[in-house]
């Protein structure tokens, strides 16, 4: 089935520094979004993005974080400049037009010491 | 978004039929009731969704009571492999397809 592939599946970043996360969504996907879930913790939504634009976005989507997808290409998201409490499993998703299914990656493990 | 209510967790064993139930009351008339499961180092899959009308698909059979209040995500002769955290969550319609995710409930399953 459709893929959602991220890159790379762990990172490790010294507190402070820039990071950058990239998801490739689903080719022919609108609608992209990230979530970000802490070690034995539950989902959560970060932002979600359409058009270029952020649609929405969460109470833990702080000043530091930023989103953009270039060109059509990779659909990315910045840390500049990372915490410790940014350490958590960021997962990329996409949706069609239609917003039926929403379509996960494996997620990128963020380290951050 | 309503909130829904799911038990923490189920057990089960293999090739038996599941009924995972949620609870959803203050549910509104322009929302969608979701299922997604989740399984560890693994991003959430969708299972199936509905509106009004029971639904089914290879993976699960969705009832949803006649009120809209409750929905039963039921999956027959269960595998190893559904053993994972299920999520039932409401969406708007026509909106942006966010998902606001709970506990879930985690089904074990045995052999």
């Amino acid at each position: 089935g459709p893929k959602v592939l991220q890159i790379p599946s762990h990172q490790i970043i010294d507190m402070g520094q820039m990071v950058t996360l990239n998801c490739d969504p689903v080719s022919n996907h609108l609608y992209f979004y990230w979530y970000k879930q802490i070690l034995g913790q539950q989902m959560e939504f970060l932002v979600n993005f359409y058009n270029g634009k952020v649609m929405e976005k969460s109470k833990l989507f702080k000043d530091q974080f930023s989103v953009e997808r270039p060109d059509g290409s990779y659909f990315t998201l910045k840390i500049q400049p990372t915490a410790l409490e940014d350490s958590a499993v960021y997962f990329c998703a996409s949706s069609d037009r239609r917003r039926t299914e929403v379509f996960f990656g494996k997620g990128t493990r963020l380290t951050v010491v | 978004d309503a909130k829904t209510t799911q038990p923490d967790s189920m057990e089960s064993t293999e090739g038996e039929t599941v009924h995972l139930p949620c609870s959803h009351a203050t549910i509104s008339g322009n929302e969608y009731i979701y299922w997604y499961r989740q399984v560890p180092l693994q991003g959430p899959e969708y299972v199936t969704h509905g509106l009004q009308q029971n639904t089914t698909n290879s993976m699960a059979f969705l009832a949803i009571a006649s009120d809209r209040k409750s929905s039963t995500l039921i999956l027959p002769h269960v595998s190893l492999r559904d053993a994972a955290v299920y999520h039932c969550i409401l969406t708007v319609k026509g909106g942006s397809a966010k998902l606001i995710f709970g506990e879930g409930t985690k089904l074990t399953v045995s052999s």
